[in-house]
Order: structure tokens, then sequence, then C-alpha cells
């Protein structure tokens, strides 16, 4: 099974400047989808930003950016210009697009604390 | 378009009671899943289903039953609630060719005492 690490369990920005969230995946698939979903306190989850495998370009919504690495299995999420509407766990997915079902592999979460 | 909604919300149970989570949506989607979370661990996946009187076990299947009689509702069953399935529970949904992300339900927190 693939899984999806992200190292960083905390992290805080300033308001108004750039953070960026790591997230590293195992995989030995060579297509495959990635996401950054949002949780808020709300508990309900919500999409950032998604990656095809096999778009070299890195996607880009907003203030958010994701900095793509196939080879180095690195999908890292920047948020730039932070409100304190970010605030919330961020969590980073891989679709398999193989396995049965297309499931997704989800890692342990960042929490992004925006200071005012 | 209600989207993913999960009934009930909040639920408390005594250890060995049972319960039945209904997850419904109105999208239409083919594949369903059911998830817990908890603190450290992220998403886990519990069972899935990829249509209408299908599922099929994720990672941590043990402890639940599913069904899926209706493409649109998918039920998770446990038949003798334990403290290790305290948790927050969420159901999501997808078309079956899209490349899109899942779209969530709110999530069930249940707590078995």
């Amino acid at each position: 099974a693939q899984t999806v690490t992200q190292s960083q369990p905390e992290m805080s920005v300033q308001e108004a400047e750039t953070v960026t969230l790591s997230c590293t995946y195992d995989t030995s698939e060579s297509d495959y989808y990635l996401f950054w979903y949002k949780q808020p306190p709300s508990r309900q989850m919500i999409l950032v930003i998604r990656q095809e495998a096999y778009k070299q370009q890195n996607a880009t919504e907003n203030r958010f950016s994701v900095n793509f690495q196939k080879a180095a299995k690195s999908f890292s999420l920047k948020i730039s210009d932070s409100q304190l509407g970010d605030a919330a766990m961020y969590f980073c997915a891989y679709r398999s697009l193989r396995s049965t079902g297309n499931q997704f592999y989800f890692g342990t979460g960042t929490s992004l604390t925006v200071i005012p | 378009n209600a989207g993913v909604t999960q009934t009930p919300k909040f639920r408390v149970l005594k250890t060995g009671q049972s319960m039945t989570l209904l997850c419904a949506q109105d999208m239409n989607h083919e594949y369903m899943y059911w998830y817990r979370q908890d603190p450290g661990m992220g998403l886990r996946l519990i069972h899935y289903s990829v249509g209408e009187g299908t599922t099929a076990k994720g990672e941590v299947p043990d402890g639940y039953n599913v069904s899926r009689l209706k493409k649109q509702n998918f039920l998770l069953g446990l038949e003798s609630a334990a403290p290790s399935q305290t948790s927050v529970y969420f159901c999501a949904s997808r078309r079956q060719i899209s490349s899109y992300e899942q779209y969530f339900g709110p999530g069930t927190r249940l707590t078995v005492t």
C-alpha cells in the first residue's frame, strides 16, 4: 500500500507571510493523483488543490501552489499571503489509479496556525 | 443539491451496543467510502463500495460492516461497539470516471464509553 508522510505535525505563519507544508509519498505506480485537503475546526474536508502526476507543470489555485517533484516523490503546498482563515489542519492525499476503487491514502496532517 | 450528508452528527454508545451510520449522496456517484479519523493518524479507509450491491474492505475493516443496497446510500454498522472505535467517521463519494477529488460529508463524532 502507498504511504503518505507529513513530517510537520504543526506549523505557524505570520499573517500575510508565506508558508510551505511538506508531503512525501511512497509508490511504485507511475500515474496517480495528489491532493491537498484543508480541514477547519468545522471538520468539513475541503479540497485545496490537486495535481496529476503526468503533468510537469505545478498546480496553482490563487494563493495556493504546489511544488511537485515526481522523482523525489515530494508534493509540498505553498500558501502565499497567509490569512487568518487559512488556519486549519491540512492533509496531503495520494490517489491510486490501479487499486480497486482508486483508493485515497492520507497523511497524518499538519496543523497550521496563522498569527495575526 | 445537498451533496454528501451523514446521520447522526454525534453519538455516544456504551460498550457492546450496536448502531448504524448513514451516508447519503445526491450526486449519482458510483464510488462511496467510509473513513475514520483519529488524532495523529489522519484518515484511514474502513470500507468502500464501487457500486450498488458491492462492498470491499479498506485498511481498517475489523469491527465494522457495510451495505450499499441503494446507489445513493452507504451504511456503516458497528455490531458490538468498543472504546477503540471512538473516532470521527467520514463518508465520501465520487464519480467513477472522475479525476477529481472525493466529496466528503460533515463527519460523525462517535464516543464509545
